[in-house]
């Protein structure tokens, strides 16, 4: 069974520094791995996704995260992260022929001036 | 850019009542899927639906849970007998068809409060 680790609960950043989000998978393959945000009372949005290829994949906002088949982990980072990046955030995996997604448990992101 | 959408944004209801939770998928999408998010909780899958079938269902999807697409738009989840733990938020999704893992969109989700 597929499962996910997001061992960091809450972080908080301040705004202009770096960011990095950890999250450790475990499966018995490559999986194919998502970031998402959840904004308050809003709706998952996809940050990046990795399928193969490039190990280190670009996302949306500024966001990007490297797979490391080694650590069995897809870690998210953003260089300087901005006020509107507080959000919560999740990593997903989803195995080869498994459709569904699992997801782990969040980790929010409070960002201070 | 399509969107899945989900009414109502908001559902409260008695203990005991069935409830009926509204998805749009995206148009040209052809697999489903129902999630939750106790609050405070992960995101938790439910259940996937393709060719007006189950695909795969979770544990928690038990036999008070039915989804159906009754038309050419529409995708329901219903909880026949709604108990104070199905309080949750709802995240209905959809992706395309095909081998590759295309990405699931999600909905912007219902809050069922059950009282």
């Amino acid at each position: 069974a597929q499962s996910v680790t997001q061992p960091d609960i809450h972080i908080t950043v301040s705004e202009g520094a770096s960011l990095e989000l950890r999250c450790n998978y475990s499966y018995g393959a490559t999986p194919y791995l998502f970031w998402y945000v959840q904004s308050p009372g809003q709706g998952l949005q996809l940050l990046l996704k990795y399928f193969s290829g490039d190990t280190l994949v670009q996302g949306i906002k500024g966001f990007e995260a490297e797979f490391k088949r080694s650590q069995s982990s897809f870690n998210l980072r953003k260089p300087s992260v901005h006020w509107s990046d507080a959000a919560e955030y999740f990593c997903a995996v989803e195995g080869f022929g498994n459709e569904k997604l699992t997801f782990g448990t969040g980790t929010r992101l409070t960002i201070i001036p | 850019e399509p969107e899945v959408t989900q009414t109502p944004s908001h559902q409260v209801t008695q203990m005991g009542q069935e409830v009926i939770l509204r998805c749009v998928p995206i148009s040209n999408h052809l697999y489903f899927y129902w999630y939750r998010q106790i609050l405070g909780q992960k995101v938790e899958f439910l259940v996937s639906f393709y060719n007006n079938e189950i695909s795969e269902k979770s544990e928690i999807f038990d036999d008070q849970f039915s989804v159906e697409r009754p038309d050419g738009s529409n995708f329901t989840l219903k909880i026949r007998s709604t108990k104070l733990e199905d309080s949750a938020m709802y995240f209905c999704a959809s992706r395309l068809l095909g081998r590759a893992p295309y990405e699931q969109y999600f909905g912007p989700g219902t809050r069922l409060t059950v009282t």
